[in-house]
């Protein structure tokens, strides 16, 4: 059980387009995710809080309409990367917690994006 | 605000024998849950062992233990009986609670010797 799926787990992009991000729980409901970036060799960076059916929490100098996210259901959140530049490559992590122990965070398998 | 505080970047241990990583973290709270997660090279994090404050018993996952101190709000990982399988990086991790955002530590390199 808690198993959090990432798709894609790789992506490459042209400068200027748009890339999403799926974040899926897929044997458990999650009204709340949660997503990470990563730089090499680097700890994880907490970008913002996903809720089911309500508006997501930015993190301080994450910036909301470069990086949108939308949590539909309880099984799915997005991450929309808008006019990707060469500094957004890196590496995505989603992450959500489980029933009734939603003080343990499961985490997706990641998704590398490199911007060219 | 919360912070964790892993100031070992690397550290090497022989197949079979015992390591401990160090962790310290600073919060007013009193009940908060800690955590150590495990990044293999394939960079999936992986759960390696959860301790909730409240608790005055260390929390142990086979192999893996921890030591709680939480006066001193210290939280050390000990892995016994190393294997080449325990070569990560290894996170410690805080929350306030459930839903919470994880705060994590800078990480640490761990390598096991043949």
């Amino acid at each position: 059980g808690a198993v959090v799926s990432q798709h894609p787990s790789r992506v490459i992009c042209k400068s200027g387009t748009s890339v999403k991000i799926e974040c899926r729980s897929l044997d458990f409901q999650a009204t709340t995710m949660f997503w990470y970036r990563q730089f090499p060799k680097k700890s994880l960076m907490l970008m913002a809080t996903s809720n089911e059916g309500s508006k997501a929490t930015y993190e301080q100098g994450v910036e909301k309409d470069k990086f949108l996210i939308n949590h539909a259901s309880l099984t799915l959140s997005t991450l929309t990367v808008t006019s990707a530049h060469p500094e957004d490559s890196s590496f995505y992590i989603c992450s959500a917690g489980v029933g009734v122990r939603t003080d343990t965070q499961y985490f997706g398998p990641g998704t590398r994006l490199t911007v060219l | 605000a919360q912070t964790v505080t892993q100031s070992q970047p690397e550290m090497s241990v022989q197949e079979a024998e015992t390591v401990t990583l160090s962790c310290t973290y600073d919060t007013s709270e009193s009940d908060y849950y800690l955590f150590w997660y495990k990044q293999p090279p394939s960079r999936q994090m992986i759960l390696v062992i959860r301790q909730e404050a409240y608790k005055q018993q260390n929390a142990t996952e086979n192999r893996f233990s921890v030591n709680f101190q939480k006066a001193a709000k210290s939280f050390s990982l000990k892995i016994s009986d190393s294997q080449l399988g325990d070569a990560a990086m290894y996170f410690c991790a805080y929350s306030p609670g459930a839903n919470s955002k994880l705060t994590f530590g800078k990480g640490i390199t761990l390598s096991v010797r043949p």
